[in-house]
């Protein structure tokens, strides 16, 4: 069965480093988001990209924050200067098309800023 | 801003008992609604969904009903199972057609053998 698979699953990192968080979608997917779990909360929506756009992103998703699918397979999300606030589980997601179509998710990548 | 929720952060059933969780929502432009698991360290994992033309859908040992006048959707699991144990969320697609999910807080399912 076709997955989303996310490197790494856990990166420490020190604050004011950059990091890159890389998935790859589920292959016949046009859909990709990014998504984020801080422990013990909820998972919050970060940006949803469309045809080698952003179609969308929150207000978490500031300027430190970009996506890029860079050969058509990688879809990473790239924190510029980390914040001990960004520690959290990173979920990347997929959907094949727009209309009532579940998403798959990854397993994730714990990221944690000391 | 809590546009899905989820009140009850924990619920513990007997093995071959049922399950049932419950999800609330205050926009009434969602049409699509989806509940899923998740493992500790995993992502979660599609389970079941709801369109709002429906008032239920089954697969298997779940069910989701939706009563769209009380903004309101539910999730039976029976018979529940020790493997069941896992945190539910439920979601709701964002009508703006990005394909966006938004999540409730989740509950914690314990299936007791």
């Amino acid at each position: 069965e076709p997955e989303v698979t996310q490197t790494p699953s856990h990166q420490v990192t020190q604050m004011g480093q950059e990091v890159i968080l890389r998935c790859v979608p589920i292959s016949n997917h046009l859909y990709f988001y990014w998504y984020r779990q801080i422990l013990g909360q909820k998972v919050e929506f970060l940006v949803s990209f469309y045809n080698n756009e952003i179609s969308e992103k929150s207000e978490i998703f500031d300027d430190q924050f970009s996506v890029e699918r860079p050969d058509g397979s990688n879809f990473t999300l790239k924190i510029r200067s980390t914040k001990l606030e960004d520690s959290a589980m990173y979920f990347c997601a997929s959907i094949r098309g727009i209309l009532n179509t579940e998403a798959f998710f990854g397993q994730g990548t714990r990221l944690t800023v000391v | 801003d809590q546009q899905v929720k989820q009140n009850s952060p924990s619920l513990s059933v007997q093995e071959g008992r049922i399950s049932i969780l419950n999800c609330d929502y205050t926009n009434s432009m969602f049409d699509y609604f989806l509940w899923y698991k998740k493992y500790p360290a995993e992502g979660p994992t599609f389970l079941i969904s709801i369109s709002s033309i429906k008032d239920k859908n089954e697969d298997g040992r779940f069910t989701v009903f939706l009563n769209k006048s009380a903004k309101h959707l539910s999730l039976h699991i029976v018979p529940s199972q020790p493997g069941d144990s896992a945190v539910y969320f439920c979601a709701a697609s964002d009508p703006g057609n990005t394909g966006k999910l938004i999540f409730g807080q989740g509950t914690t399912l314990q299936v007791k053998p």
